[in-house]
């Protein structure tokens, strides 16, 4: 069975630093690897997805990840965040030849201070 | 693209009573969709899968019986909450999935009173 693992429940961090939130999946291939944000009270909104090749992938709103199969990470990276920018952070990973089902990690709250 | 819209957004009802919540893909056709709901400061829980012109298939501990879902055309998927109760208050989120990918809706959130 799948799983996913977000080792940060928060993260606090300033306007314009950079940010990586970190993601670790447990598979026994390449899964699909997707980061949703939600905005409280909101769904969630994909901000990218790696389904194979190229291992950094680009994002919307100036964000990307990387997947790095021998760590079986594909954390999130932007370099420079904005106020609006906080929000929870999902990461989730499906299965390819599997059920269309998606396992959730259990989400990183990150907060912006000025 | 790939929009997907939640009816309605907010809903208070008395104990007792059905509540039903719509799920539409606005711009592509979604033969799965999936009905999740959120507790507090928590992930999504999958509560089940929905197929369209089938039954929905439900995970282990959803009663099916008290959460209806049906999935009538390519676009419409909806949940009913049925005899609803306190304890179903709760944040309900659809997504429908287009070329490996789930896309969600906004959410709807349900007070039982």
């Amino acid at each position: 069975a799948q799983s996913v693992t977000q080792p940060d429940i928060h993260i606090t961090v300033s306007e314009g630093a950079s940010l990586e939130l970190r993601c670790n999946y447990s598979y026994g291939a390449t899964p699909y690897l997707f980061w949703y944000v939600q905005s409280p009270g909101q769904g969630l909104q994909l901000l990218l997805k790696y389904f194979s090749g190229d291992t950094l992938v680009q994002g919307i709103k100036g964000f990307e990840a990387e997947f790095k199969r021998s760590q079986s990470s594909f954390n999130l990276r932007k370099p420079s965040v904005h106020w609006s920018d906080a929000a929870e952070y999902f990461c989730a990973v499906g299965a390819p030849e599997g059920n269309e089902k998606l396992t959730f990690g259990t989400g990183t709250r990150l907060t912006i201070i000025p | 693209g790939a929009v997907v819209s939640q009816h309605p957004s907010w809903v208070i009802c008395k104990s007792g009573t059905s509540v039903k919540i719509e799920c539409r893909s606005l711009d592509f056709q979604a033969t799965t969709m999936f009905w999740y709901r959120q507790f507090p400061k928590q992930s999504l829980m999958l509560m089940a899968t929905s197929n369209e012109g089938s039954k929905a298939t439900y995970e282990q501990g959803v009663e099916k019986d008290k959460f209806l879902i049906n999935h009538a055309s390519l676009t419409l998927s909806t949940l009913t909450v049925t005899s609803a109760h306190p304890e179903d208050s709760s944040f309900y989120i659809c997504s429908a999935r287009d070329l490996n990918t789930q896309y969600f809706g906004p959410g709807t959130r349900l007070t039982v009173l």
